[in-house]
This record gives C-alpha cells, structure tokens and sequence, in this order.
C-alpha cells in the first residue's frame, strides 16, 4: 500500500545550522511524484518542490536541497544555515499515476523550530 | 493573480448541525481537491473533482459528506450532521487539471471547523 512516512516529529535547531528533514515512502507504482510543502503558523501549505520518479538528480534552490534515492525510497529536504523564518511544519507528499487523479498521499509531517 | 480561496476562515457549530464550507480555486483550474487536516497529521484525501463531475470520491468519509461543484469552478463541501470527530481543518486545493497525477497542487488557506 502507498505510504509516506516522516519520522521526525519535531526538530528543534539554533539559527545558522543545517537541518535534514527525512521523508521515506511506499509505492508499488513505478511512476510517481514526490513533494514536499511548508505549512507556517498561518496554516497555509506552500509548495516548496515537485519530483518525479524517473529523475533522482538531487535539486538545490538557494537554502534548500533534496536527495532523492529510489534505492532507500527516501525523499531527504536539507535546509542549510537555518533561519527562524523556516520555523514551519514541512510535509512530504507522495502522488502515483495509478490512482490516476492526482490525490496527494501525506506524510505525518515534521515540526521544525529554528531558534534565534 | 489570485490563489485559491476558502470561506469562512474559521466554522463553529453545533453537534448535529449541518455545514457547508466553500472553495474558490485559481481561475482556469479544472481540477479541485478537498483534503481533511486533523490537529497533529498531514493532510488526508476527501475528493477529487475535474470540472464538474466529482471523478474520486473515496476519501469521503461517509454519507454525511458530499461535495458539489455544479459550474466547474467553485465548490462546496456539505456535511451534514456534524459530529464532534469531524473538527478538523478542510483544506482545498486546485490545479490546471492537463496532467493529473504530475500536476502541482496549490492549496486555499483552509476552513478551521469546529463542532461542539
């Protein structure tokens, strides 16, 4: 069954550190998306970056990367030199061409605390 | 131009009432999504609608649930006698609907309902 699993509940950093959010999945379909969004306090969740199953070069945009491996099906978020501004819940979303809609599988999400 | 809209901002009724929450997606977006967000968890998939026709419903909960988007545009979740254990955020979310499970979804600020 299709599943998305974010085991870090909460993290709790001081500004200017690096921080990994992990993200580990379930599929059987061969062809998938991955997502990750940010939901900050106002509880609007912002798109932060799209995947697809065939393409595992890892993506960098300015603060953040990702590591994607199909090998340990994970889906890693990397925010470097922190912020308190990325104090945020981030969730990790999984979408298969199976179901053929379009519906977003979510993770638990993770609490991230950026302390000045 | 404008994202995705969601009224009321914030829902409180009474146990066994009947509600309805509306959503207003980006102009030109066929597809539309309803999502539940239980304090704590990521969100969970309620119904997936292209155009008019609601194409998966599998999320609904049960029969109390129903969601309508007559003209293809706005929508709107119906639930009808509201239980306490259906308080939760109801997010919507929209997307241009041309490539369905590789689309990026962009999501409303959510109706936070509560049910006393």
């Amino acid at each position: 069954a299709q599943k998305v699993t974010q085991a870090q509940t909460e993290i709790s950093v001081v500004e200017k550190e690096d921080v990994t959010l992990d993200c580990v999945y379930e599929t059987r379909d061969t062809t998938y998306y991955l997502f990750w969004y940010k939901q900050p306090p106002s509880g609007e969740l912002v798109f932060l970056i799209r995947r697809n199953s065939f393409d595992e070069q890892n993506e960098i945009s300015g603060r953040y990367s990702w590591n994607f491996q199909k090998s340990t099906s994970s889906f890693n978020f990397t925010i470097t030199a922190s912020q308190v501004v990325d104090s945020a819940v981030y969730f990790c979303a999984l979408s298969e061409a199976r179901s053929n809609t379009g519906k977003l599988i979510f993770g638990q999400g993770t609490t991230l605390q950026v302390k000045p | 131009g404008a994202g995705v809209s969601q009224t009321p901002s914030n829902k409180v009724t009474e146990k066994g009432k009947y509600v309805e929450l509306r959503c207003d997606p980006i102009s030109g977006h066929t597809a539309l999504y309803w999502y539940r967000q239980s304090l704590g968890q990521g969100p969970e998939f309620l119904i997936y609608f292209q155009g008019t026709g609601a194409a998966d419903d599998s999320g609904l909960p049960n029969d109390r649930f129903f969601a309508v988007r007559p003209e293809g545009s706005v929508s709107t979740l119906k639930i009808q006698r509201t239980e306490r254990g259906d308080s939760a955020v109801y997010l919507c979310a929209s997307s241009p609907g041309l490539a369905g499970f590789q689309e990026t979804q962009y999501f409303g600020p959510g109706t936070r309902l509560l049910v006393l």
